[in-house]
């Protein structure tokens, strides 16, 4: 089986620019979480998708916004990119079911210059 | 991560044991974990252990939780070369909230 795919794998972009990241969770996952990982540090929350609805907000600015699809799939968008949002943006999905097995995508490495 | 420690640094003879600790702070924390990051990679979860357990064991690897301390540790037997990575410890602390708050981090270095 798949597990969690998240496009595209790296990405450079300029101070003040727009930037989409994309997650695909596990097939009959249906919640999906987004977490910034900062080099050197642990991931930090950003956001819980489940069933289309926010779930859960971490400590992150207007900046960040994310949307759950029909599919389940999802969208983490950041706006006016600033030096600090260079990251390891990482999605991880999870089975209702089974909520307490989060399993994370490979990453999306993103640059600000 | 500021609510979950963990040393910086392990390093661990090939074929010995590793045990990374690390503590939390919230006793309502619900399940927790330990995950693996290999270079370049995203995590993989090892394993994980709910808050009224003690231990649990799967193959070589161990997690003994301590809930008096709030002290966590992984075991891992038998240390291989595959086992250089950063280990995660993260806690759940809202039932039904997916959110994890994870540690800094623990680099286990193997010395052959």
């Amino acid at each position: 089986d798949a597990g969690v795919t998240q496009s595209p794998t790296h990405l450079i972009k300029t101070r003040g620019q727009h930037v989409t990241l994309r997650c695909s969770p596990i097939s009959g996952h249906k919640s999906v979480s987004w977490y910034q990982q900062v080099l050197g540090q642990g991931p930090q929350f950003i956001f819980q998708y489940y069933e289309k609805e926010e779930r859960g907000r971490g400590n992150f600015p207007d900046r960040f916004s994310a949307r759950q699809f029909p599919n389940y799939s999802s969208e983490l968008n950041v706006n006016a990119l600033l030096l600090g949002d260079s990251a390891l943006y990482l999605c991880a999905s999870s089975d209702w079911a089974l909520f307490y097995e989060q399993y994370f995508g490979p990453g999306t490495r993103l640059t600000v210059t | 991560g500021e609510d979950v420690e963990q040393s910086l640094f392990l390093s661990v003879r090939e074929g010995d044991s590793s045990v990374i600790n690390c503590t939390y702070t919230d006793s309502s924390s619900t399940y927790l974990y330990w995950y693996k990051q290999e270079p370049g990679a995203g995590l993989q979860l090892l394993t994980y252990i709910f808050s009224n357990m003690d231990m649990k064991q799967d193959q070589r690897l161990t997690v003994l939780l301590n809930k008096k301390d709030k002290h966590l540790s992984l075991r891992i037997a038998d240390t291989q070369t595959g086992d250089s990575a950063i280990y995660f410890c993260a806690e759940r602390r809202d039932f039904g909230n997916e959110k994890l708050t994870f540690g800094t981090g623990t680099r286990l270095t193997i010395i052959p």
